[in-house]
């Protein structure tokens, strides 16, 4: 059974960037889209995109066009999700999930573990 | 852009039914998830393609979707069910999540 393993907490400044990864322990990830999703401080979850790893194909939630990042390793078995130009309002934990369905438009499961970034001077 | 409307917070009495809705335009013609988060955890798909549990959740929790509205029932709910509650849904290629509810029993 899939899990998904995340890197590891990061302290950040506003102005950089933060790359966080997702390895898949127990088997891959090739034909199922991976997404990424945030949850600030106290707040809801918000998603933020996805990718489809045998392909390399994204899709990215409007309000974060051209500030993330999200690519897959060669073996398929990581994904990566950058995210630039941070301010504090990105401080929020970040969390991995497999799209189940494999179409791309399913359900999220299982989630990984969620790495905490912390935007801060 | 679409929206998930739920509401903040529910109370229910231990062995009672809890109801949680999620409100989206036509929302009854689109697939609703729903994840269970307890307080520093990650979320849990409790169901999915609007009725459907994965294996481990237990048979007290289900779902139904038609109109406008989304529905997550727990029957006889236990202790171990309090957490916030998230709906979600895809509108085209972008996956919408509700803004959550609490779930206390007391």
């Amino acid at each position: 059974q899939v899990q998904l393993v995340q890197s590891g907490a990061e302290v950040k400044k506003p102005g950089s960037s933060v790359k966080v990864s997702c390895k898949a322990s127990g088997g891959t990830l090739i034909n199922y889209p991976i997404t990424w999703v945030r949850q600030a401080p106290g707040q809801g979850l918000e998603w933020m995109g996805g990718i489809i790893p045998i392909f390399g194909t994204t899709n990215y939630a409007q309000r974060f066009q051209g500030r993330v990042t999200i690519t897959a390793g060669e073996s398929t078995t990581t994904t990566y999700m950058e995210l630039s130009s941070l301010t504090y309002e990105d401080t929020a934990i970040y969390y991995c999930a497999r799209e189940s369905s494999g179409t791309g438009e399913g359900w999220f499961d299982p989630w990984g573990q969620g790495t905490l970034v912390i935007v801060s001077s | 852009s679409y929206e998930l409307t739920q509401s903040p917070s529910v109370f229910v009495s231990p062995g009672q039914t809890a109801s949680i809705t999620c409100s989206g335009h036509k929302l009854g013609d689109k697939y609703a998830s729903w994840y269970q988060q307890k307080p520093g955890q990650s979320p849990v798909l409790v169901i999915y393609q609007d009725s459907k549990r994965p294996s481990g959740i237990p048979e007290r929790f289900s779902g139904s979707n038609s109109g406008n509205t989304a529905t997550l029932t727990i029957s006889g709910t236990q202790a171990m069910d309090e957490a916030d509650y998230y709906c979600q849904a895809w509108d085209s290629t972008t996956a919408v999540f509700g803004g959550g509810t609490k779930v206390t029993v007391l």
